[in-house]
């Protein structure tokens, strides 16, 4: 079955320091979103992309995020300027349709931890 | 403000029983809400999803209903096994095109 593969599996990085979190979404999708889970919270929505810019973000997507799809197959997460805040696992999904028609497929994510 | 929660955060039941997980939401404007289980070290998996114009829908064990007169959903699932241990959290769509809100998330434990 085709899954959505995100590395790294786990990132360690210092305060301040830039993070490039990559996803590779299921090859047919074509809508691409980045959530995240604080421990012991509920997943929060952070953005959506389609047709190469983004559709929705949230308030937590501030200005030290950005996303790309450099290429055509990985879709990337980048945290410009990491704030202990930010430690959470961070989950890639993609859809075939957007969220309202279709279900997503999440990746097994990346647990990032801001010292 | 705009809200999914969940009832309990820990259910625990016995192999074989009928295992029912509920769910609040307040957003009447919600059209489309998922279930989705998330195994530990693992993603949201997606488990059954129900639009705002049915009331029930079945698949292989498992059951959501949808009660929009109080807001509310249910996941039931049927003879439950120890391979559905999980954290379940229900999600909404709420009228945006493009996001999901998910709940707080239940804990179902199941013990032989």
């Amino acid at each position: 079955e085709p899954e959505v593969t995100q590395t790294p599996s786990h990132q360690v990085t210092q305060m301040g320091q830039e993070v490039i979190l990559r996803c590779v979404p299921i090859s047919n999708h074509l809508y691409f979103y980045w959530y995240r889970q604080i421990l012991g919270q509920k997943v929060e929505f952070l953005v959506s992309f389609y047709n190469n810019e983004i559709s929705e973000k949230s308030e937590i997507f501030d200005d030290q995020f950005s996303v790309e799809r450099p290429d055509g197959s990985n879709f990337t997460l980048k945290i410009r300027s990491t704030k202990l805040e930010d430690s959470a696992m961070y989950f890639c999904a993609s859809s075939e349709n957007q969220a309202s028609s279709g279900k997503l497929f999440f990746g097994s994510g990346t647990q990032l931890s801001v010292l | 403000g705009e809200s999914v929660g969940l009832h309990l955060p820990t259910l625990s039941v016995q192999e074989g029983d009928n295992s029912i997980i509920n769910c609040a939401y307040s957003n009447s404007a919600s059209d489309y809400f998922i279930w989705y289980k998330q195994e530990s070290g693992k993603g949201p998996q997606f488990i059954i999803d129900i639009r705002s114009n049915m009331d029930k829908r079945q698949g292989q064990r498992v059951t959501v209903l949808l009660n929009k007169t109080v807001k509310h959903l249910s996941l039931q699932i049927a003879a439950t096994q120890p391979g559905d241990s999980a954290v379940y959290f229900c999600a909404e769509n709420p009228g945006t095109a493009s996001k999901l809100t998910f709940g707080t998330g239940t804990r179902l434990q199941v013990t032989l």
